[in-house]
């Protein structure tokens, strides 16, 4: 099965609003990322926060890490409308290769 | 600076026929990998790389194979298509020192008859 499992997997809320996705993955890792996919389109990264860091800030995204849940949450604050996309997280797993292994995606529209 | 390319955008196989997806970068990343897209299964890790001739398989390795020869190539070959391998297919590649973010190519959608 897959290491990272987002939490709705689909999400719809009005203009303006906050909206939050929810993460859970299985094993230690370096770090967690989160990227976004329009549809159709190739995936493009928004965050990443290493596993020593608690909170991450960046424009209207916060994300936070608990890794004694192996937990990760994406708070996108007033969306918009061009906020309409999936929201995938990414563990980057510790040791080894570092492979990055994704999680099935939470699915995002904002309505105007 | 192209970023990740991938070759070709669409193709549509027959049970049985073998082909090469392609990925090219010109950003000198060592890692480099290959995950598969299907509805309601995110996206799997087929196969990755971290640097020319190492090779690793990912999540969902069957039917498919992967050589690393130069830092810029990593093509995805198909021995023998299967109904089950209809996918949209990205490539992706990352540093493996500093932010190791991904960047992505459009991908490549695959239909198998």
């Amino acid at each position: 099965s897959q290491q990272g499992e987002e939490d709705p997997q689909a999400l719809s809320i009005q203009e303006g609003e906050n909206a939050t996705m929810n993460c859970s993955y299985k094993t230690s890792i370096n770090n967690l990322q989160w990227y976004r996919q329009n549809s159709g389109r190739g995936l493009v990264h928004l965050i990443l926060i290493r596993s020593n860091e608690r909170e991450k800030h960046s424009g209207r995204l916060r994300v936070t890490l608990d890794t004694s849940k192996k937990s990760s949450s994406l708070l996108i604050t007033a969306s918009r409308a061009a906020d309409t996309a999936s929201y995938f997280c990414a563990t980057v797993l510790s040791g080894g290769y570092q492979k990055v292994t994704f999680g099935i995606g939470t699915k995002l529209q904002v309505i105007p | 600076n192209a970023g990740v390319t991938q070759t070709p955008k669409f193709q549509v196989l027959k049970t049985g026929q073998s082909m090469t997806l392609q990925c090219a970068q010109d950003m000198n990343h060592e890692y480099m990998s290959w995950y598969r897209q299907d509805p309601g299964m995110g996206l799997r890790l087929i196969h990755y790389s971290v640097g020319a001739g190492i090779t690793d398989q990912g999540e969902v390795p069957n039917g498919y194979n992967v050589s690393r020869s130069t830092t810029e190539d990593f093509p995805l070959r198909l021995l023998s298509a299967a109904p089950s391998q209809t996918s949209v297919y990205f490539c992706a590649s990352r540093p493996t020192t500093g932010a190791n973010v991904l960047t992505f190519g459009a991908g490549s959608r695959l239909t198998v008859l």
